[in-house]
């Protein structure tokens, strides 16, 4: 069974500051994407990136990175320069590529708050 | 584009009545999904459908709760009767197929935030 961990429910920093955060999964699975969605205060889930499990390699967008490492089985998001616009909760998912079985597993969240 | 569109936004119900939520996907996704996320059990997948027919629906709670998708553009979640217990925001989403690359990225729509009083 796939489980997504993120053990950092809350989280606050000083704007401008950089943060972390934190997501380990487990699939049993060799082909198999991660996600990161941001679920701002209004509520709605907004999709940040797809990563497959044989691409390795760090990306970034604008002032957002992850750091995808199988070896460790974890894909971290940092938020360079933060600001009072990336308060929100983020998640962390797992989809395994399984035909007919197209599930996405979130983990429980870590609320980000930015202080001005 | 338009995204997935979810009705109502709010609603606020007496317990035993029932509830109907819609949602139209983006248009040519093969995959609608229904959520719920409620502060217990964080996100959780109802059931979801591939090309209209429900393929996975071992995550609805129990029998009050039924999804259909009698076309491609439109599904709806029904409650029937509602409990305070169902209080929660349900999200449908939608994907494509993406042969080439494998997987899929699912968009949400804005959610419906239900409460049974």
């Amino acid at each position: 069974a796939q489980k997504v961990t993120q053990a950092q429910t809350e989280i606050s920093v000083v704007e401008k500051e950089d943060v972390t955060l934190d997501c380990v999964y487990e699939t049993r699975d060799t082909t198999y994407y991660l996600f990161w969605y941001k679920q701002p205060p209004s509520g709605e889930l907004v999709f940040l990136i797809r990563r497959n499990s044989f691409d390795e390699q760090n990306e970034i967008s604008g002032r957002y990175s992850w750091n995808f490492q199988k070896s460790t089985s974890s894909f971290n998001f940092t938020i360079t320069a933060s600001q009072v616009v990336d308060s929100a909760v983020y998640f962390c998912a797992l989809s395994e590529r399984n035909f007919g079985n197209e599930k996405l597993t979130f983990g429980t969240g870590t609320r980000l708050t930015i202080i001005p | 584009d338009a995204g997935v569109i979810q009705s109502p936004r709010h609603e606020v119900t007496e317990m035993g009545q029932e509830v109907t939520l819609r949602c139209k996907p983006i248009s040519g996704h093969d995959y609608l999904f229904w959520y719920r996320q409620t502060m217990m059990r964080g996100l959780e997948l109802l059931i979801y459908f591939n090309n209209n027919v429900p393929i996975d629906d071992s995550g609805m709670p129990e029998d009050r709760f039924s999804a259909k998708m009698p076309n491609a553009s439109f599904s709806t979640l029904k409650i029937q009767p509602s409990e305070p217990r169902d209080s929660a925001v349900y999200f449908c989403a939608s994907s494509p197929m993406d042969s080439t690359l494998g997987g899929n990225t699912i968009y949400f729509g804005e959610g419906s935030w239900l409460t049974v009083v």
